[in-house]
């Protein structure tokens, strides 16, 4: 199993959509968990921490399931500027680096 | 808002060659980071670097990778004898606290080794 894996992409939806990206990591011990944003051919860009109940940043929700070690992103009535890659990314302290997922792809089409 | 740079942002060089990749963090952060990402491929970690010393380093950063803080300021990263494979974005990161919190990134380094 992948360290941290990642829906594979793209992900094609009008503007507007609902879109759900989901990631499962293998290290039970993880602590911290992210999702950055990537745009083509530059640097990740941290879009939220993820708690464990859960939160939210405007259209943007996070969910933790420890139990199955796994990560959701949800974004809401997207907008064309939501086109990036989506990096779902993990910290354990026993390894002491962050883990990368490949990414989903997300196009926002007009 | 603060930022971390990096310069240059693209080098071309020859196989065997020796690359310093330059990055200024952000002032009051204690944490560096360089990681490196192949083209159409994720994000990997190379190494960070706490107190002046490396606190983790990755399979990849091997004896040809060596990193410095030469002074206040500057954090660099340096490819001994660059190979093929080593052409990639570098990006370096930094955290006011531990690994586990939030990096901020560079704007990368882009590097083609010929």
């Amino acid at each position: 199993r992948k360290e941290v894996e990642q829906d594979p992409g793209p992900f094609n939806v009008p503007e507007g959509a609902t879109v759900a990206f989901n990631c499962t990591y293998s290290n039970s011990a993880s602590q911290s968990f992210f999702w950055y944003r990537q745009d083509c051919r530059k640097e990740p860009k941290l879009l939220m921490s993820v708690y464990s109940s859960g939160n939210e940043d405007g259209r943007f929700t996070a969910q933790l399931n420890r139990a199955s070690q796994y990560i959701s992103l949800l974004i809401r009535d997207s907008k064309l500027s939501d086109s990036a890659t989506y990096l779902c990314v993990v910290y354990a302290g026993n390894n002491r680096k962050l883990i990368w997922g490949l990414g989903t792809s997300l196009a926002v089409n007009p | 808002e603060p930022e971390v740079t990096q310069t240059p942002s693209h080098q071309v060089t020859q196989m065997g060659q020796e690359v310093i990749l330059r990055c200024v963090p952000i002032s009051n952060h204690l944490y560096f980071y360089w990681y490196r990402q192949i083209l159409g491929q994720k994000v990997e970690f190379l190494v960070s670097f706490y107190n002046n010393e490396i606190s983790e380093k990755s399979e990849i950063f091997d004896d040809q990778f060596s990193v410095e803080r030469p002074d206040g300021s500057n954090f660099t990263l340096k490819i001994r004898s660059t190979k093929l494979e080593d052409s990639a974005m570098y990006f370096c990161a930094s955290s006011d606290q531990g690994v586990g919190e939030t990096q901020y990134f560079g704007p990368g380094t882009r590097l083609l080794v010929l």
